[in-house]
């Protein structure tokens, strides 16, 4: 059983350009979510998506936007990547169950802003 | 507004000493859910524990326990016996989905080294 698999691991970018990363989710999940942690951080909440909408919003700018596919599978896009944007970005899969959920993790894509 | 305090940057200990690692919480919700995460090196976060908020009950799994104390507002880990795998930084993390709120709330994690 997969769980949930992030792409690219790693990415190097200069400001002003954009970036997309990628998030499948663990198998029977329907929802994702997207968080950004800093270096010496706690994740902090981006945005999560369920039936190919967002559902909710972190406080993070209009640079920020996602999608879902119909088979679940997520998108982060940044556009005009700023220097502050160099983070760890993590993909959360989650199914809820009678309201209750708990989020699954994946590896991370470890995005560098120059 | 919720949010979540872990208090200590950084634990060292020796291995097989035991260890807790404190988490404070705020929210006005009545029903939420609480969490620890272990994240190693390579970065991604491994589930350890969800409890909600009307199981008080402490929970013991291997050498790992959770003290869940509501009148406090803590949500404590104590890893019994450590060893050098346990090193990791631990997040806490706080979710009031019941509500509507699907986001968690992250402490800021306390680094545990444990040495040999």
């Amino acid at each position: 059983d997969a769980g949930v698999t992030q792409s690219p691991t790693h990415l190097i970018k200069t400001r002003g350009q954009q970036v997309t990363l990628r998030c499948s989710p663990k198998s029977g999940h329907d929802t994702v979510s997207w968080y950004q942690q800093a270096l010496g951080q706690g994740p902090q909440f981006i945005f999560q998506y369920y039936e190919e909408e967002e559902r909710q919003r972190g406080n993070f700018p209009d640079r920020f936007s996602g999608h879902q596919f119909p088979n679940y599978s997520s998108e982060l896009n940044v556009n005009a990547l700023l220097l502050g944007d160099s983070a760890l970005y993590l993909c959360a899969s989650s199914l809820a169950i009678a309201g209750v959920e708990t989020q699954y993790f994946g590896p991370g894509t470890r995005l560098l802003v120059l | 507004a919720q949010k979540v305090t872990q208090a200590q940057t950084e634990i060292s200990v020796v291995e097989k000493e035991d260890v807790t690692l404190d988490c404070v919480y705020e929210t006005r919700d009545t029903t939420y859910y609480l969490f620890w995460y272990k994240q190693p090196p390579s970065g991604e976060l491994v589930f350890l524990i969800r409890r909600n908020s009307f199981d008080e009950q402490n929970e013991i799994s291997g050498r790992y326990s959770w003290n869940f104390q509501k009148s406090t507002s803590s949500f404590n880990f104590t890893i019994t016996a450590s060893q050098v795998v346990d090193s990791a930084v631990y997040f806490c993390a706080l979710s009031d989905a019941p509500s509507g709120t699907y986001k968690y709330i992250f402490g800021t994690g306390t680094r545990l080294k444990v040495l040999a």
